[in-house]
């Protein structure tokens, strides 16, 4: 069974600072995996894809294969990153049948 | 046309009731995906569908009945629901190895 695993419900930091949300995982294939985010009254989002490799708004994750972690980066963190996100893993299979993580909020003070 | 749409917004109804949520997106997706959410939970899986055929069951009790009419449409039919389904429910769609686009979705309460 895969799992997904956010260790922190939330992340205050002043605007700025660097971010590092973290996510490990645990599956027995090849996931994928991904960062969602959901910014307030707004739907779900995709942030970022390990397949990508991209930066997006500034923050970066790396799959650790090793270490089953892919945590979200960003060395400067701005008022308007304040959101939850969640990270999810998704079946080396295709199709999009995600499992979440249970998320972190993150708040960006001024 | 980069969105998914969920109809209705919000929903309440009874335990004796049977209502359908409603999920549309015409960006050419072959799998669609309903998520359950609780408060202050991550979404989980409910249903996939891939290519209008029900391809992923979690476990799902029969009271959620799920229907792929076409390639852009997908329902949700609810039944005899209990107090404890009341949640916000996601619809989803993605090109079959793409990225997955959510709506808005249905807040449900169940009284």
């Amino acid at each position: 069974a895969q799992r997904v695993t956010q260790p922190e419900k939330l992340l205050s930091v002043f605007k700025g600072a660097p971010v590092e949300l973290k996510c490990n995982y645990s599956y027995s294939g090849s996931p994928e995996l991904f960062w969602y985010v959901q910014y307030s009254r707004q739907r779900l989002q995709l942030l970022l894809r390990h397949i990508s490799r991209e930066s997006i708004k500034g923050f970066t994750a790396d799959l650790n294969k090793g270490e089953t972690s892919f945590h979200l980066k960003k060395p400067f963190a701005q008022e308007e990153d304040s959101a939850m996100y969640y990270c999810a893993l998704s079946p080396g299979t295709g199709r999009r049948a995600l499992t979440f993580g249970s998320g972190t909020r993150l708040q960006v003070q001024p | 046309d980069t969105e998914v749409t969920q109809t209705p917004k919000h929903l309440v109804m009874g335990m004796t009731n049977k209502k359908s949520l409603k999920c549309e997106q015409h960006m050419g997706h072959r799998a669609m995906y309903w998520y359950k959410q609780k408060a202050k939970k991550p979404p989980e899986l409910m249903f996939v569908y891939s290519y209008e055929k029900l391809s992923i069951n979690e476990s799902v009790p029969s009271r959620f009945s799920p229907e792929c009419p076409n390639s852009s449409l997908l329902n949700l039919h609810l039944h005899a629901l209990q107090p404890e389904d009341s949640a916000l429910y996601l619809c989803a769609s993605s090109h079959v190895a793409g990225e997955a686009f959510f709506g808005q979705g249905t807040r449900l309460t169940v009284v």
